[in-house]
């Protein structure tokens, strides 16, 4: 049992170019999150999806897209990377069940990953 | 939107002693979650203790325990026996449940010392 797991955990890119951040976790969960973290800042989020097949934004989403492409796996993408974009990102999840007051909705992290956009 | 409050960048214990950590948030809402995470040096994202609104009790958790004053909107973390293990930023966060998606919203982070 990995929980979530991140790749890659570190990635140079110049600005302009693409790529994708992958998230998968193996707890069943149905809520994965998106966060960013700057330096002397909480986590931010940036995305999220309450269950297979539906995303939302969240508090910081500008430059980013993501897929859930299944129940496991949640990716962000970066289309034309910016400067502003260089950050560590999180990937989280959690057993969300709207109402319920169960131990589950507590949100794993993944390890990180560091990003520099030159 | 709700707001989370940590007022202490940095804080230093020594080793075996006790220290507490300060959070405040802003809230219109009646239910909701409170978390403590611990980010040690590999950045990882640990839960060290989380407290349900509704609950009178102070939450608590081995050496770690909370204030959860909920007039005062405050949720501090109080770390007992401290050790050099626990040296790390800690994070406090909020998380609504009477909005749907479990979005946290994060304090800035204190930084924590430990010394021996």
């Amino acid at each position: 049992n990995a929980g979530v797991t991140q790749t890659p955990k570190f990635q140079v890119l110049k600005t302009g170019q693409s790529m994708t951040l992958q998230c998968a976790q193996d707890m069943n969960h149905n809520s994965m999150y998106w966060y960013r973290q700057d330096p002397g800042m909480g986590l931010r989020l940036i995305y999220y999806s309450a269950s297979e097949g539906t995303t939302d934004k969240g508090e910081v989403p500008n430059g980013y897209n993501v897929s859930r492409l299944n129940k496991r796996e949640f990716s962000l993408r970066l289309e034309s990377a910016a400067p502003s974009q260089t950050s560590v990102y999180f990937c989280a999840s959690s057993e969300e069940v709207y109402g319920s007051r169960a131990a589950q909705e507590t949100q794993y992290f993944g390890p990180g990953t560091r990003l520099l956009v030159l | 939107a709700q707001t989370v409050t940590q007022s202490q960048p940095e804080m230093s214990v020594q080793e075996a002693e006790t220290v507490t950590l300060s959070c405040t948030y802003d809230t219109s809402e009646s239910d909701y979650y409170l978390f403590w995470y611990k980010q040690p040096p590999s950045r990882q994202m640990i839960l060290v203790i989380r407290q349900e609104a509704y609950k009178q009790q102070n939450a608590t958790e081995n050496r770690f325990s909370v204030n959860f004053q909920k007039a005062a909107k405050s949720f501090s973390l109080k770390i007992s026996d401290s050790q050099l293990g626990d040296a790390a930023m800690y994070f406090c966060a909020y998380r609504s449940q009477e909005t749907s998606g479990s979005r946290l919203t994060f304090g800035e982070g204190t930084q924590l010392t430990v010394n021996p």
